[in-house]
């Protein structure tokens, strides 16, 4: 059973870096896309952007500016960072597994989220 | 692509068939998925390419339409049903979800 889990700082300060890191367990990273969404308190859900296991990113234009993924294959993790950060960005934060199954995507495996919150 | 939902919420009763209607801005084929999430959980998958169940969901569930109009149907409400639902589409980039539809006691 694939799971995924988030870990980082809860509490991150303004204008610092959020930066998170989602552990694979139960499957490799290899050969699939990693996703990271995030949702406000009480709010929807907004794409942040992607990472394939080469490396290869997409990232959310309204984000894109502050936003780096990485991968590391050898410890089955990949990451985000948030630079530049506000109270907007308090968010929880989640880590998929995108899988695309008949030319369809997916997102059938997340993480448990964490709530990062931006304050001083 | 805007991504709109409707009803934002709705109160039903189990054994109800609720009915969800997600809008995309422009034809986005059958590019689309829809999540249940419940309160304090990560979203869970239930209908990806806009009408394929996922492996594991229970047959209540059901999703259909193409284009830019898209309905997410649950036949019989159960008590675990009490939820949000999103759809997203996966036509192009960015991804975007809906706002949600709330599907609370009545």
């Amino acid at each position: 059973q694939v799971q995924l889990q988030e870990s980082g700082p809860g509490l991150v300060k303004p204008s610092e870096t959020l930066s998170l890191t989602c552990t694979v367990s139960g499957g490799s990273i290899s050969t699939y896309y990693w996703t990271w969404i995030r949702q406000v308190p009480g709010k929807g859900l907004e794409w942040i952007g992607f990472i394939y296991y080469s490396g290869t990113t997409n990232y959310n234009p309204s984000l894109k500016s502050r936003v780096t993924m990485s991968v590391d294959t050898s410890k089955n993790q990949f990451s985000l960072n948030l630079t530049s950060v506000t109270a907007a960005d308090t968010a929880m934060y989640y880590c998929a597994r995108r899988v695309n199954i008949a030319l369809h995507e997916t997102l059938d495996y997340w993480g448990q989220g964490i709530l990062v919150t931006v304050s001083s | 692509i805007q991504m709109t939902q409707s009803p934002s919420s709705l109160s039903a009763s189990v054994g109800d068939r609720v009915t969800i209607t997600c809008r995309a801005s422009l034809a986005i084929r059958s590019d689309l998925g829809w999540y249940q999430q419940k309160s304090g959980k990560a979203p869970i998958l239930l209908i990806y390419g806009a009408s394929i169940l996922q492996s594991g969901v229970p047959s209540r569930f059901s999703g259909s339409g193409s284009g830019t109009n898209f309905t997410l149907t649950i036949n019989s409400l159960q008590p675990e049903d009490f939820a949000t639902y999103y759809c997203l589409q996966d036509y192009n980039y960015p991804r975007t979800f809906g706002p949600g539809t709330k599907v609370e006691v009545k």
